[in-house]
C-alpha cells in the first residue's frame, strides 16, 4: 500500500490565483482529513469528511473548499489564494476503529502565496 | 476550539539518556490522546496512543503517561537516540470522534 499521497509537494501561487491540492489514499478509509501547519506550530483541521459524500468543516475552514466523491481521494481547493495561506498542507486518513483511532499523515505539500 | 499545549519548545538531550516531553490539555471531556513524531519535511506519524481509562502505556522504548487530575500527559523515551530527534505533538480528542487538536509541539535534539 502506497498509503496517503498529496500531490503537488511543493508550489508558488500568486494572490488570486487558485489551485487543488491532491490527496489519495488506498486503505480504504472512510475518514479523510486536511490540515494546515504554520512554521512552528501545530496542526489546524481545516475541512474533514467521513465518508464519500459527506465533508464538514473543521477549525479554520474559510478560503478553502472540499468535495469527496470517492473514497479514495479527497482533493481541497483554493479559489483565491492570498498571503495568509503560505503553509505546509498536510492530508490523512483514518478508519474508525473504536482500538485505533489513528490518523496516518500524507508527506505534505509546501504552498507559498506571493 | 481546545486549548492542547507544550511545557517546553526545545529539550536537548544526551544520546544514550531518557527523554521526557510534556503536554498539557483543557478539556476534561477528552477521552483519547496522541503522541506524534514528525521529522523535518515529513508528515506526523504516530507513536502511540492513551485512552482516559488508563494511566500509563508502554510501548517499545516509549511510554505515555496521563494525568488526569491536572490535565496533564506525557511522553517518556527510553535511551533516546539520534533517530528520534524531531518534533513530538500531542494531540487530543475531547468528544467528536472525528476531530483532533494538536499542540504546537516540542523539538527533541539529541546530542551525540
Amino acid at each position: 500500500n502506497a498509503g496517503v499521497t498529496q500531490t503537488p509537494k511543493f508550489r508558488i501561487l500568486k494572490i488570486g490565483q487558485s489551485m487543488t491540492l491532491q490527496c489519495t489514499q488506498d486503505m480504504n478509509h472512510n475518514y479523510m482529513y486536511w490540515y494546515r501547519q504554520d512554521p512552528g506550530m501545530g496542526l489546524k483541521l481545516i475541512y474533514y469528511s467521513v465518508g464519500a459524500g459527506i465533508t464538514d468543516k473543521g477549525e479554520v475552514p474559510n478560503g478553502y473548499n472540499v468535495s469527496r466523491s470517492t473514497t479514495e481521494d479527497f482533493p481541497l481547493r483554493l479559489e483565491l489564494a492570498a498571503p495568509s495561506q503560505t503553509s505546509v498542507y498536510f492530508c490523512a486518513s483514518s478508519s474508525p476503529e473504536r482500538e485505533r483511532e489513528t490518523q496516518y499523515f500524507g508527506p505534505g505539500t509546501r504552498l507559498l502565496v506571493l | 476550539g481546545e486549548s492542547v499545549g507544550l511545557h517546553l519548545p526545545t529539550l536537548s538531550v544526551q544520546e544514550g539518556d531518557n527523554s521526557i516531553i510534556n503536554c498539557a490539555y483543557s478539556n476534561s471531556a477528552s477521552d483519547y490522546f496522541i503522541w506524534y513524531k514528525q521529522e523535518s519535511g515529513k508528515g506526523p506519524q504516530f507513536i502511540i496512543d492513551i485512552r482516559s481509562n488508563m494511566d500509563k502505556r508502554q510501548g517499545q522504548r516509549v511510554t505515555v503517561l496521563l494525568n488526569k487530575t491536572v490535565k496533564h500527559l506525557s511522553l517518556q523515551i527510553a535511551a533516546t537516540q539520534p533517530g528520534d530527534s524531531a518534533v513530538y505533538f500531542c494531540a487530543e480528542n475531547p468528544y467528536n470522534f472525528n476531530k483532533f487538536y494538536f499542540g504546537s509541539g516540542t523539538k527533541l535534539n539529541v546530542k551525540p
